[in-house]
């Protein structure tokens, strides 16, 4: 079975400053990560997608994000954060056994203060 | 490139009647999956199809049934609506079974 987790139910940064919104991840096999972003009434946007190969991702808007095998995390970051960024942050976990799943963490609210 | 249409956007629903969403990939995207969202529970899987067939489903009761069609265009369905079932609907097209997914704008529904 999937799963991924979201500790922070919100994270707070202020404009310019770095921001790291955190995501672990259990997945039998080789994992497909996802990280998604939802605007208010919106649906979800694609950010950025590990399948294999080096470890940190680049993404949409500015977005990067670590894969670490040996903590099971895939961490979402920013150098410098944007009042624009606030937005609901969603982690996946795709798996591609009987038919591709995906499943999301339960979200992390950004907000960026200026 | 369209995106994912979903209709309607909006539907109010009293208990015990049903309901039917549609969802319209993206064109040549031929997985399609569907998402409920609500502030309790999040994003829950539902099901995914490919080519006319479910491959995979979530832990939904059977109230709870979709179908795709030759085109792709699916359709989900939901029956003896309860107050629970109050969330927002939301399906997404990929065009492999490794790729990210293309969310629509979600159909809200509300059983009053």
């Amino acid at each position: 079975a999937q799963s991924v987790a979201q500790p922070e139910d919100q994270v707070n940064v202020a404009e310019g400053n770095p921001l790291t919104v955190k995501c672990t991840y259990s997945v039998s096999g080789n994992p497909y990560l996802f990280w998604y972003v939802q605007y208010p009434n919106r649906g979800l946007q694609f950010l950025l997608k590990y399948i294999t190969g080096d470890n940190l991702v680049k993404g949409s808007y500015g977005f990067e994000a670590e894969f670490n095998k040996s903590q099971t995390s895939f961490h979402l970051k920013k150098p410098s954060a944007l009042v624009s960024d606030s937005a609901l942050y969603f982690c996946a976990v795709g798996s591609n056994t009987g038919g591709f799943k995906t499943i999301f963490g339960a979200g992390t609210r950004l907000f960026v203060k200026a | 490139k369209a995106g994912v249409t979903q209709t309607p956007r909006y539907l109010i629903k009293t208990r015990g009647q049903q309901v039917t969403l549609s969802c319209s990939p993206i064109s040549g995207h031929r997985s399609v999956s569907w998402y409920q969202q609500t502030p309790g529970q999040g994003l829950q899987f539902l099901f995914e199809y490919f080519s006319e067939t479910q491959r995979n489903k979530g832990n939904f009761p059977g109230r709870f049934s979709g179908r795709q069609f030759s085109n792709s265009r699916s359709e989900m369905n939901v029956s003896t609506l309860e107050l629970g079932d109050s969330a927002l609907y939301l399906c997404a097209s990929s065009y492999q079974n490794t790729g990210e997914l293309f969310f629509g704008e979600g159909s809200r529904l509300t059983v009053l």
